[in-house]
């Protein structure tokens, strides 16, 4: 069974740092392209980066761009997402998601809060 | 640019049938979508994927109330004899330099 658990989310104020963790079950990680998608408080999906299988390749949304890092150890089954110079507008449930052959797979999701 | 459009809310009775809309934009139309449900408080859920031609292959656990089709630039999320449970936030997604979401679809079982 294909398992993803975020970790890492908090209260944090503008301005502040925080590192999300996935930690992936179930799949052959290494194999896969992941990416994290946030939710704002009572907002639609949105996506916010991905990664290619061997972490050579991201992408970003242009809202986080130049401030988000994402990353991947495939030995440790790990997705992390650095994210640097928080906005209260990033306030956000954070997931992360994989497309397998079969399926999406999503994770229960971390909450950040930017507030001072 | 690929853009997702959804209607933001819909209803239907408990035990009848309701058909939600995701409609991609202009020059996207052969491309394939994913529908996600997201009860209240809850995560998203994978539904499906639905390919262009209306074919489509369901997460483990959807039941067979659940059904997709297509028409032109047009994918649907049919869902049967509707039941509490299936009150939720549906959500279209497809692939483009990341996922591009569509704003979501209230659905409220009267």
């Amino acid at each position: 069974e294909v398992q993803l658990v975020e970790s890492g989310g908090g209260l944090v104020q503008p301005g502040g740092s925080l590192r999300l963790s996935c930690a992936a079950s179930g799949f052959t990680f290494s194999s896969y392209w992941m990416h994290w998608v946030r939710q704002a408080p009572g907002k639609g999906l949105v996506w916010v980066s991905r990664i290619n299988s061997d972490g050579s390749s991201t992408s970003y949304a242009d809202s986080v761009k130049g401030r988000f890092t994402i990353s991947r150890d495939n030995a440790k089954n790990t997705l992390y997402l650095q994210m640097n110079s928080l906005r209260a507008e990033d306030t956000a449930v954070y997931y992360c998601q994989v497309d397998t052959a079969m399926a999406s797979h999503w994770g229960q999701g971390t909450l950040v809060t930017v507030s001072s | 640019q690929l853009v997702l459009t959804q209607s933001p809310s819909a209803s239907a009775s408990l035990g009848a049938s309701v058909k939600l809309t995701c409609t991609l934009s202009s020059g996207h139309s052969s491309y394939a979508i994913a529908w996600h449900q997201q009860q209240p408080e809850k995560g998203p859920r994978y539904l499906m994927k639905l390919n262009s031609d209306g074919s489509h292959s369901k997460g483990d656990g959807i039941p067979d109330r659940f059904s997709g089709s297509s028409s032109g630039a047009e994918r649907y999320l049919t869902i049967s004899s509707l039941q509490s449970e299936d009150e939720a936030d549906y959500y279209c997604q497809t692939w483009g330099t990341g996922l591009v979401f569509g704003g979501g679809t209230k659905l409220t079982v009267l």
